[in-house]
């Protein structure tokens, strides 16, 4: 299985500040023949199914606000929230799609400072 | 717009069986490959299974093969889970979800559709 392994595991950030949430694979999620990085962001917030944010690593779902950004390839990714929102208030899960079993990070739990 | 809506979470003891179903609208069900993926309380999401978008084609975790079975109805836009011999670690909310374009169990993308979820506690 890939593991994903996210940090911190907590942070908190200011209102209107950046906000950068890490996530390192086990092993490599970019798949060389189409040079996509099998990898997802999503938002969960309390008593609310994870919302998708972010895929192929770097790509913004549709109506995510653009604050939202994801970078990285291979094994290690971030996600980046600028200019933090006091809706931004949730925890963060990043996912790797490359192989079964689809697997999930451990979480970040973002709050305001 | 997408809507998945599961139902079928009780609170079951030890061994004992229970069935989930994920009732879909808003988009053409029959050409979506569909997964289960569960959440303790407290954890990270837990991808449990997938089934093709004929019902052809299955996998699921290794923590619940031999136990959970997924189908689905076209005919009714239903997936459903069959969940036997539960076990105190099975206590999750369990989430139907889609993965967009894909129609068979091993096409990998993102999970872009997720419902409200069903609460199952597995208690003696």
């Amino acid at each position: 299985d890939i593991v994903m392994t996210q940090s911190p595991d907590s942070l908190a950030v200011s209102l209107g500040e950046r906000a950068t949430i890490n996530c390192r694979s086990s092993q490599s999620v970019l798949y060389s023949s189409n040079n996509k990085n099998y990898l997802a962001w999503y938002q969960q917030k309390p008593g609310q199914p994870p919302k998708l944010l972010i895929y192929w690593a770097s790509t913004r779902e549709s109506g995510v606000p653009d604050r939202f950004s994801g970078s990285g390839s291979g094994t290690d990714f971030t996600l980046t929230i600028s200019n933090l929102q006091a809706e931004d208030v949730a925890v963060y899960y990043c996912q790797q799609y490359y192989g079964t079993p689809r697997t999930f990070g451990q979480g970040t739990k973002l709050e305001i400072k | 717009q997408v809507q998945l809506v599961e139902s079928g979470g009780d609170v079951v003891q030890p061994g004992r069986s229970l069935r989930l179903s994920c009732a879909a609208s808003g988009f053409t069900f029959s050409t979506s490959a569909m997964h289960w993926v569960r959440q303790a309380p407290g954890k990270g999401p837990e991808w449990m299974s997938v089934i093709s978008h004929d019902g052809s084609s299955k996998d699921y975790a290794d923590s619940v093969k031999g136990r959970f079975t997924i189908s689905r109805d076209n005919s009714k836009n239903i997936l459903y889970l069959q969940m036997n011999s539960l076990r105190v670690e099975d206590t999750a909310v369990f989430y139907c979800a889609r993965t967009a374009d894909c129609l068979s169990a091993s096409c990998y993308r993102q999970f872009d559709s997720w419902g409200q979820g069903t609460l199952v506690t597995v208690s003696s």
